[in-house]
């Protein structure tokens, strides 16, 4: 089946720790995204990548880093530096600017938490 | 500065009843509107897109209008049930430094039977 999965589901990070999110996706997407929901909060734009070995900064990139070496992978580092990293984490992926008039596709999501 | 707003508080309604969802932006000029439902703890599933030159979309239960004048769009859900009951998220493209696809804060939707 075609999909997005985002592993793990839950992570624990110690202070001053650095992590790694993982997403995937074989629908053959061009654009993925990174979005931070916080409680009763929407989503809000971390990085984004339009194209294999290319992306750009969201509206809360700081404390955060990406790479987007191949088409299906877009995993998304928590640094030390992001003080205040407890969030939900959504990845998302589209057909992108080539075809902007189709809809995003989330994974289920990573919940971190500091310790 | 841009923005887009949605109902924060809950909207709560009887069974059967016609649910109206809002969202506004302010400072943008998007080509399109998307409105996607999130349950607790799960990833937002996309439910209806809609373009500038459309005013109305359905999909079963569901109605979309978009008012680019107004800057507004309204989610319909007639005969609702319990299990409607989520959040719902309205998004739209920005190509502002490079296209993508910003969300609104979402309205939650209690329908009680």
């Amino acid at each position: 089946d075609g999909g997005i999965t985002q592993s793990p589901k839950y992570l624990f990070r110690k202070e001053g720790q650095n992590v790694t999110l993982s997403c995937e996706q074989n629908l053959n997407h061009d654009a993925m995204y990174w979005y931070r929901q916080d409680p009763g909060q929407g989503l809000r734009l971390i990085y984004y990548s339009q194209i294999v070995n290319d992306f750009q900064k969201g509206d809360i990139a700081e404390g955060y880093s990406v790479s987007r070496e191949k088409k299906e992978s877009f995993p998304l580092t928590v640094t030390s530096a992001q003080k205040n990293p407890t969030a939900f984490y959504l990845c998302a992926s589209s057909k992108g600017q080539q075809n902007p008039l189709t809809e995003a596709f989330f994974g289920q999501g990573t919940r971190l938490t500091v310790v | 500065s841009q923005k887009i707003e949605q109902n924060s508080e809950a909207l709560n309604i009887q069974e059967g009843k016609t649910a109206t969802l809002t969202c506004n932006y302010t400072n943008y000029s998007p080509a399109y509107l998307q409105w996607y439902r999130q349950d607790p703890g799960r990833g937002p599933v996309f439910l209806l897109l809609i373009r500038e030159n459309e005013k109305e979309k359905r999909k079963e239960r569901l109605k979309v209008t978009f008012d680019t004048t107004l800057k507004q769009s309204l989610f319909h859900i007639t005969a609702s049930q319990p299990a409607d009951s989520a959040t719902y998220l309205c998004a739209l493209d920005s190509r502002t430094g490079g296209f993508k696809t910003i969300f609104g804060a979402g309205t939650r939707l209690f329908v009680k039977a």
